[in-house]
């Protein structure tokens, strides 16, 4: 099973600043079958990236992913007040397709 | 727009089986990945078990033994079942369906079911 580490726990920022979110995995992420997605207060969480870089559809291009192996980077490059939430990424190779802790980005 | 409904009971008592079900709403049924995943309160998300558009189903070491995911395909429904359900159990679960076809991602959410065990 993949274990999947992100950091840091929690971000705190202030809107129109850079948001660099980490991801790490116990071992190598095959094909770059990493996901990404965002979580608001009392919501379901939203799809936001695959294969590591990839955007789905109607994802905004402030958000990017990137990485390879084992570290992995989600990236948000201005905030936007609606991007302040919890963000998980998720290895979907094989099962168990197992999510990170989460990072929750908050406003400073 | 593609929506993902699910329903079922929300307060269970200890041993009891929970039940969940979900169906797509303007967007297809077949071809898709379908997963159950679950929120305890406050923590973070646990994929619990999915099932391919082949039928063949896969689900989380640690709840292997007591869950089971299955699709009615004349209803176009899919369905979970954990049985002998304690306080661990409780949490909000969702049902996804993948966002492109055979793609085992939570594309698409249900609106989560809260569900409580409790005597």
């Amino acid at each position: 099973e993949i274990v999947l580490t992100q950091s840091p726990a929690t971000l705190s920022l202030s809107p129109g600043e850079r948001a660099t979110l980490s991801c790490r995995a116990s071992q190598t992420i095959t094909n770059n079958y990493l996901a990404w997605y965002q979580q608001k207060p009392g919501q379901a969480p939203r799809f936001l990236i695959y294969g590591a870089s990839s955007r789905a559809t109607g994802i905004p291009d402030r958000f990017s992913g990137s990485g390879s192996g084992t570290d992995f980077t989600l990236t948000i490059t201005r905030l936007e007040p609606e991007d302040f939430a919890v963000y998980y990424c998720q290895w979907y190779g094989w099962p168990p397709r197992t999510f990170g802790q989460g990072t929750k980005v908050e406003v400073k | 727009q593609v929506q993902v409904r699910q329903w079922g009971a929300g307060l269970l008592r200890p041993s009891e089986t929970l039940s969940l079900t979900c169906a797509v709403y303007g967007g297809s049924f077949s071809g898709y990945h379908w997963t159950w995943i679950r929120q305890p309160p406050g923590q973070g998300l646990e994929w619990i078990g999915e099932i391919n558009h082949n039928g063949i189903t896969s689900y989380s070491p640690s709840l292997k033994s007591r869950v089971t995911v299955s699709v009615d395909t004349s209803k176009n429904q899919f369905s979970l079942k954990l049985t002998s359900v304690t306080a661990a159990d409780t949490a909000v679960y969702y049902c996804t369906r993948g966002p492109y076809t055979d793609w085992p991602l939570a594309g698409h959410w249900g609106q989560g079911t809260l569900v409580t065990v409790s005597s």
